[in-house]
């Protein structure tokens, strides 16, 4: 079965300082990968996902198929980026496999 | 943009009684949408997919006699917890892809909190 591991339940940087979100899966199949970020009160939506290799906010992430890992980084880390992050792995069907969560706080 | 909505927001009901949640897609017709539960402080879990037309698929684990779904027109699904009883009490979010997009995203609504006293 698949499986979604965020091993950071909460991560705290300074305003500035470079920031790495760690998303770790397992599946059987070719992964498809998002990062999906909640506000402050508000709803889930998407930050990127693996196969556009885009930078949205800043924010970027590799698939290492080797490791198995889709880590989320930032070099410089702003006070607007204090969210939640959810690694998610989509399988047949549009089926999404969510991490934990990582509740990013970026303080002053 | 894509938008899903969800209604009630939250509701309080007795054990042993029925409650229905629905999820609509305002701007764009939806012929798949997922409904997940989210226990606090946890993550999102998947419960099942939702057909337009069709029946609905459950994941592993899911009662589907306990969790009716049903998704009679392209904008709406409803999700139905009967004779609830408190350890259904969370927070259950519904999401769907819009068809018109190339994009692979998934719009979520803003989720109905279900406490069963």
């Amino acid at each position: 079965a698949q499986r979604v591991t965020q091993p950071e339940k909460l991560l705290s940087v300074f305003k500035g300082a470079p920031v790495e979100l760690k998303c770790n899966y397992s599946y059987s199949g070719s992964p498809e990968l998002f990062w999906y970020v909640q506000y402050s009160r508000q709803r889930l939506q998407l930050l990127l996902r693996h196969i556009s290799r885009e930078s949205i906010k800043g924010f970027t992430a590799d698939l290492n198929k080797g490791e198995t890992s889709f880590h989320l980084k930032k070099p410089f880390a702003q006070e607007e980026d204090s969210a939640k992050y959810y690694c998610a792995l989509e399988t047949s069907g549009s089926r999404l496999t969510f991490g934990e969560g990582t509740q990013l706080t970026v303080n002053p | 943009g894509a938008v899903v909505s969800q209604h009630p927001s939250r509701v309080i009901c007795k054990s042993g009684t029925s409650v229905k949640i629905e999820c609509r897609s305002l701007d764009f017709q939806a012929t798949t949408m997922f409904w997940y539960r989210q226990f606090p402080k946890q993550s999102l879990m998947l419960m099942a997919t939702s057909n337009e037309g069709s029946k609905a698929t459950y994941e592993q684990g899911v009662e589907k006699d306990k969790f009716l779904i049903n998704h009679a027109s392209l904008t709406l699904s409803t999700l139905t917890v009967t004779s609830a009883h408190p350890e259904d009490s969370s927070f259950y979010i519904c999401s769907a892809r819009d068809p018109r997009r190339q994009s692979y995203e998934q719009y979520f609504g803003p989720g109905t909190r279900l406490t069963v006293t």
